[in-house]
């Protein structure tokens, strides 16, 4: 079975601190990897793609680390805005781009 | 910005009634998809449809489900018998199939089975 995992949360944190995300993925031959953020009974909206090299989009930063099947995003100066869940997402390149969803870390960001 | 959207945005149904759920996805995208997502639950995927025909199914796809893009424009899914485990946020999705892998989700539409 293909699996994505993620630590649940939630996450509270302050304005202005750094929280870091885990995700791990069973399935070794998964070719794409995303982070997207899921408002409460809202659509998923992509975040951003991670890559091999790492990427950084502003305050947000991915790392993909295919060896241990791990993936991580990384919040600075958190906002209350950054309140949702960071759903942890990967496809497989044979699969139509079928999208294979974490259950997601919740994230409350507290004046 | 062009969106997709999906009708209705909340239905109840009896249980064993038939329900059709619509979807207009973004004009230009090749790749069309469901998901649901059960009540605290994560988002699972249903099917892919891409070139007027399923490319992929889930095990929950099964003979109670059916997709069709009747129109060239509109996406429906069609569930026969409505169960209760049915009840469910079902997102309909589209993709360009550019290399960006970005699938852009409707909003949703909610469906309680009683």
């Amino acid at each position: 079975r293909k699996e994505v995992e993620q630590d649940p949360g939630p996450f509270n944190v302050p304005e202005g601190a750094t929280v870091a995300f885990n995700c791990t993925y069973s399935n070794s031959a998964s070719q794409s990897f995303f982070w997207y953020r899921q408002d409460c009974r809202k659509e998923p909206k992509l975040l951003m793609s991670v890559y091999s090299s790492g990427n950084e989009d502003g305050r947000f930063t991915a790392q993909l680390n295919r060896a241990s099947q791990y993936i991580s995003l990384l919040i600075r100066d958190s906002k209350l805005s950054d309140s949702a869940t960071y759903l942890c997402v990967v496809n497989l390149a044979d699969s139509g781009y079928a999208l294979n969803f974490g259950k997601g870390t919740s994230l409350l960001v507290t004046p | 910005e062009p969106e997709v959207t999906q009708t209705p945005s909340h239905q109840v149904t009896q249980m064993g009634q038939e329900v059709i759920l619509r979807c207009v996805p973004i004009s230009n995208h090749l790749y069309f998809y469901w998901y649901r997502q059960i009540l605290g639950q994560k988002v699972e995927f249903l099917v892919s449809f891409y070139n007027n025909e399923i490319s992929e199914k889930s095990e929950i796809f099964d003979d109670q489900f059916s997709v069709e893009r009747p129109d060239g424009s509109n996406f429906t899914l069609k569930i026969r018998s409505t169960k209760l485990e049915d009840s469910a946020m079902y997102f309909c999705a589209s993709f360009s199939g550019r290399n960006t892998g970005e699938l852009f989700f409707g909003e949703g539409s909610r469906l309680t089975v009683l």
